[in-house]
């Protein structure tokens, strides 16, 4: 088991790009979470996904944002058009979730820092 | 909506100090609760966790008793050591997803 992994760990683009992260969970969990985090507070949730459907979307999350995770492993993260406020570290969590309960906890991918010039 | 709210950091310690963390939360369900840590340049790690009342959760000396009376999960250690410097941040997860405090920043010196 290597644990949650992202890709890239950094990125630098320029606004108005369009940008795209991966993360790939631990292998036997069905659950697979994108959270945003910024200097001085806690993660934020974005989106969560149970095998290949989004289960849900956090209101914050605008329309240049999507994810996807089409066969329920690895999922993807893109932003359209980036804006300066976009900066921030992108985190990815996976758990194994077990029907009716919320016990067990997420594991953390490293997370990808964004910066927006 | 659901919320937790942490003490305000930095806090500052000498080696074998006691250790006491203040989390509070708000939730419309039944959720659990965890404590996570970052260490510096790295990234969150699981510390411990507590499924329902009045359980406790316990890892590296650390402790925490889920509290509904209080909506409280406070974190403990008897004797600090310079190498549980690091962020700590409290969690609450419930319908799936978690919420997070804002974390507090803890700095042991020898």
């Amino acid at each position: 088991d290597t644990g949650v992994s992202q890709n890239p760990r950094h990125k630098i683009t320029k606004r108005g790009q369009n940008v795209t992260f991966r993360c790939d969970p631990i292998s036997e969990h069905n659950r697979l979470y994108w959270y945003r985090q910024t200097l001085g507070q806690g993660p934020e949730f974005l989106t969560y996904f149970q095998n290949e459907a989004q289960l849900e979307k956090s209101r914050l999350l605008s329309d240049r944002f999507s994810a996807e995770r089409p066969k329920g492993s690895f999922s993807t993260l893109e932003i359209q058009r980036t804006e300066q406020g976009d900066s921030a570290m992108y985190l990815c969590a996976s758990s194994l979730a077990l029907s009716g309960t919320d016990e067990n906890p997420q594991y953390f991918g490293p997370g990808t820092r964004l910066t927006v010039l | 909506g659901n919320s937790v709210t942490q003490m305000e950091g930095p806090v500052t310690l000498s080696e074998e100090a006691f250790l006491t963390i203040n989390c509070t939360y708000t939730a419309t369900g039944y959720p659990s609760l965890f404590w996570y840590v970052q260490y510096p340049g790295e990234g969150l790690q699981l510390l411990l966790k507590a499924t329902k009342a009045d359980d406790k959760g316990s890892n590296k000396g650390f402790e925490a008793t889920y509290r509904k009376e209080t909506t409280s999960f406070h974190l403990e250690k008897g004797s600090v050591q310079v190498s549980d410097s690091a962020v700590y941040f409290c969690a609450l997860k419930d319908a799936g997803k978690s919420t997070f405090g804002d974390g507090t920043t803890l700095t042991v010196k020898p």
